[in-house]
């Protein structure tokens, strides 16, 4: 089946710096998204970017996709402790009736 | 605003005993899904609903059961709990359409001896 697999499986940087977080999928999507998951709690959807753009910006993240590749990179600029967690991508299918999710990388970010 | 509420938090079961968790958000949100999450995987999708009185299987249906009698609330059952069931148990909503963005709720976790 069609799923995300993020890559590195876990990251631990130092805060101020940049965390670079990718994710690779199969086949295609409308659209790609990321989320947050703190430890003992739910997924918070952080960004969506549609097939048809290639960046898109929220406050300290920078998401890309390159639909050639298929693949998506978040950023995470001046990296802070609380950034600590375990970030998603999820991808839709070509009908757009399914979100699959991808084992997703665990940050560490130490103070 | 209390989003999406799952009850109960915690909970053990014997192998072959039943529940019920119970998700409700307030978000007035047509879909509603349930998820389960397996340490070092990433969320599978057991059953969901488009709308009240509606569910559809997912992509681990099996051992499974929903009902969305309420268009605020969406349960999941276990009719004959087995340990491969032992895991953490999402549920989430979005306003429409499967692939925009679902909010979450905190989880359930589900360990079955």
């Amino acid at each position: 089946s069609q799923q995300g697999e993020e890559d590195p499986q876990a990251l631990s940087i130092q805060e101020g710096e940049n965390a670079t977080m990718n994710c690779s999928y199969k086949t295609s999507i409308n659209n790609l998204q990321w989320y947050r998951q703190n430890s003992g709690r739910g997924l918070v959807h952080l960004i969506l970017i549609r097939s048809n753009e290639r960046e898109k910006h929220s406050g300290r993240l920078r998401v890309t996709l390159d639909t050639s590749k298929k693949s998506s990179s978040l950023l995470i600029t001046a990296s802070r402790a609380a950034d600590t967690a375990s970030y998603f991508c999820a991808t839709d299918n070509n009908a757009g009736n399914m979100l699959t999710f991808g084992g997703g990388t665990r940050l560490m970010v130490k103070p | 605003n209390a989003g999406v509420t799952q009850t109960p938090k915690f909970r053990v079961l014997k192998t072959g005993q039943s529940m019920t968790l119970l998700c409700a958000q307030d978000m007035n949100h047509e879909y509603m899904y349930w998820y389960r999450q397996d340490p070092g995987m990433g969320l599978r999708l057991i059953h969901y609903s488009v709308g009240e009185g509606t569910t559809a299987k997912g992509e681990v249906p099996d051992g499974y059961n929903v009902s969305r009698l309420k268009k605020q609330n969406f349960l999941l059952g276990l009719e004959s709990a087995a340990p491969s069931q032992t895991s953490v148990y999402f549920c989430a909503s979005s306003y429409l359409q499967i692939n925009q963005p679902q909010h979450f709720g905190d989880g359930t976790r589900l360990s079955i001896l």
